[in-house]
């Protein structure tokens, strides 16, 4: 089963900083792009940014252009998304999902882990 | 930036069908997806490439797109399709992804 396991999300402060990780399963994570989508409380979806195959190319939205970087480390399966600067709009649920590169869209999704900004 | 417009909600009968719009400047030249959201949960794929279905989507679910506009229609409506639903699309020129705002469809 294709797998997408967030963890890392918590309580930080206005300028503070936070890494969230997420664990693939249940297929080869090396042949696909990557990116992190959140949600804020009552609000909709919103893409966050992109990673090619082999993390040569990246893409932000431009409101966490400069504060946030995603990467991943593909000998373990992982993605991550630093966060540095923390604004109380960043407050989010953080959702890992698999870009298609040819079909662009999300195929898997993972369950997500939430990131309150707040003092 | 390239933008998405959705109604904010939308009311449909059991039974019959639900048509939920997607607009955005020349988006029948892109491709369109459809992603439903049921409370507490997460997003799930319904629609790729502006009319294909990933498998075990039932065929109630369809797509299409044209012009400045793509659709989803959902056929026979069921109480459990009562969820938001959002469009989106990939942006080739700033290689961004979009969403449009989301429907909530009320199943009543």
């Amino acid at each position: 089963e294709e797998q997408l396991v967030e963890s890392g999300g918590g309580l930080v402060q206005p300028g503070g900083s936070l890494r969230l990780s997420c664990a693939a399963s249940g297929f080869t994570f090396r042949s696909y792009w990557m990116s992190w989508v959140r949600q804020a409380p009552g609000k909709g979806l919103e893409w966050v940014a992109n990673i090619k195959e082999d993390g040569n190319e990246k893409y932000y939205v431009d409101s966490v252009k400069g504060r946030f970087t995603i990467s991943r480390d593909n000998a373990k399966n992982s993605l991550y998304l630093q966060m540095n600067s923390l604004r109380a709009e960043d407050t989010a649920v953080y959702y890992c999902a698999r870009w298609g590169i040819s079909s662009n869209c999300f195929g898997v999704w993972g369950r997500g882990t939430l990131v309150t900004v707040s003092s | 930036s390239y933008d998405l417009t959705q109604p904010p909600s939308l009311s449909v009968s059991p039974g019959q069908t639900a048509s939920i719009t997607c607009s955005g400047d020349n988006l029948g030249h892109k491709s369109s997806s459809w992603y439903q959201q049921r409370p507490g949960q997460s997003p799930v794929l319904l629609i790729y490439r502006d009319g294909k279905r990933p498998s075990g989507i039932p065929e109630r679910f369809s797509g299409s797109n044209s012009g400045n506009t793509a659709t989803l229609t959902i056929s026979g409506t069921q109480a459990m399709d009562e969820a938001d639903y959002y469009c989106q699309a990939w942006d080739i020129d700033t290689a961004h992804v979009v969403f449009g705002g989301g429907t909530k469809l009320t199943v009543l």
